[in-house]
């Protein structure tokens, strides 16, 4: 089938500690983005890639950095210079439309 | 000001009921709009684009007024299943094809 993956579902950090969230696709795609979400607001953006090798950063990078080295995948590192990083991410890909991924949970303890 | 901005309801409704949910966007230049629909702790689905002359997709109706910077969507005859959080988005100028999302809007349709 045809879609957007993100892995892990769920992910807990500790302070301090940098991670590293999947997102891949196989719809063919050249534009991947991510996307953060907070309790009772709309999606920001973090970074965007429109093809491989390239990348811009969003409205939120701060903390945050990407890779695009195959077309395919566009994994998302939070680092430990991201204040706030507790909520939930969304990866996206699209030709016109974007369809998103299930999205990680994750948690700073 | 939000670029995009939606009433964030709950707009409370019973089964059959017709509802309207209106969003404005504040860049003149925006180039693309839509309406998504995401679920409780789901990720967002595209649920129909908005075109300038207004497009219909089943129950669903949507509306452009570039004029006056707003886009609606109206459904009829609602469902049970229709409760969810609907998105209004818009792609905020050409070259950076990202999203520019409102909070959304919460509908509950009751029984």
């Amino acid at each position: 089938d045809g879609g957007i993956t993100q892995s892990p579902k769920y992910l807990f950090r500790k302070e301090g500690q940098n991670v590293t969230l999947s997102c891949e696709q196989n719809l063919n795609h050249d534009a991947m983005y991510w996307y953060r979400q907070d309790p009772g607001q709309g999606l920001r953006l973090i970074y965007y890639s429109q093809i491989v090798n390239d990348f811009q950063k969003g409205d939120i990078a701060e903390g945050y950095s990407v890779s695009r080295e195959k077309k395919e995948s566009f994994p998302l590192t939070v680092t430990s210079a991201q204040k706030n990083p507790t909520a939930f991410y969304l990866c996206a890909s699209s030709h016109n439309e974007q369809f998103f991924g299930p999205g990680t949970r994750l948690t700073v303890l | 000001r939000k670029e995009v901005e939606q009433d964030p309801g709950p707009f409370n409704v019973p089964e059959g009921a017709t509802v309207a949910f209106n969003c404005t966007y504040s860049n003149s230049a925006s180039q693309s709009f839509f309406w998504y629909r995401q679920d409780c702790r789901k990720e967002p689905k595209l649920l129909m684009s908005v075109y300038s002359s207004g497009n219909e997709d089943g129950r669903f109706t949507a509306q452009l007024n570039r004029a006056s910077q707003y886009i609606s969507l109206l459904i009829r005859d609602s469902k049970l299943s229709d409760s969810a959080t609907y998105l209004c988005v818009v792609t905020p100028f050409t070259g950076r094809r990202a999203l520019t999302f409102g909070s959304g809007t919460r509908l509950q349709v009751q029984p």
